[in-house]
């Protein structure tokens, strides 16, 4: 399977825990998304890497969110002291950049779906 | 800032006939237009995509029909099929950057 890859699926949690999601992205991709999208309501950019440099936050990204990109490769968004305002679907995409000119295609995967109870 | 209005929020059709989504944008610099659909439990997937210089682009059964004055792009569907039956966003963004999403239409193709 060569497309974007996030685990876990379901992530079940109670308020005031962390949580951590996985992201592994089409391997020749070298950009990196985070959306989350709520019920009805179409997806909302989080933030997204080039590489392993993150180069954009949206200011929905609270500070007790935190993503990674180590190695470029897969990437991990970390949730601390959950909130019930947390649950939602966690999407990852990933794109090519093809140099000037190019357009964004990014490829999504199935998503982390979090409930914070 | 919505960026991208979408409508109708659901639309419902009958087997063989034309789904029309329509959306408007503000952001005159957005130069790529793509439409995703999105199957409950999945993440979206690109269905097809247009740049401001055309104004319409088919695939398929598929057609974006793009009005760059008005600020307006739309998706039709020819011979709606049950299988279509999905939730339609339409999106913009600029170049390599965030992809901003409408609010999304779910589709019913009845038999």
């Amino acid at each position: 399977d060569t497309g974007v890859s996030q685990d876990p699926r379901h992530k079940i949690t109670k308020r005031g825990q962390n949580v951590t999601f996985r992201c592994d992205p089409i391997s020749e991709h070298n950009r990196l998304y985070w959306y989350r999208q709520t019920l009805g309501q179409g997806p909302e950019f989080l933030t997204y890497f080039q590489n392993e440099a993150q180069l954009e936050k949206s200011r929905l990204l609270s500070d007790r969110f935190s993503a990674e990109r180590p190695k470029g490769s897969f990437s991990t968004l970390e949730i601390q002291r959950t909130e019930q305002g947390d649950s939602a679907m966690y999407l990852c995409a990933s794109s090519l950049a093809a140099g000037l000119g190019s357009y964004n295609e990014q490829f999504f995967g199935p998503g982390t779906r979090l409930t914070v109870l | 800032q919505q960026q991208v209005k979408q409508s109708p929020q659901s639309l419902i059709v009958q087997k063989g006939g034309i789904s029309i989504i329509n959306c408007a944008y503000e952001n005159t610099a957005f130069d790529y237009f793509p439409w995703y659909q999105q199957f409950p439990g999945k993440g979206p997937a690109l269905l097809i995509a247009i740049r401001p210089d055309v104004s319409e682009k088919k695939e398929g059964r598929f057609t974006i029909s793009f009005n760059k004055s008005a600020k307006q792009f739309s998706l039709h569907i020819m011979d709606s099929q049950p299988g279509d039956s999905a939730t339609y966003f339409c999106a913009a963004s600029l170049g390599y950057q965030k992809v901003t999403f409408g609010t999304g239409t779910k589709l019913q193709v009845i038999p």
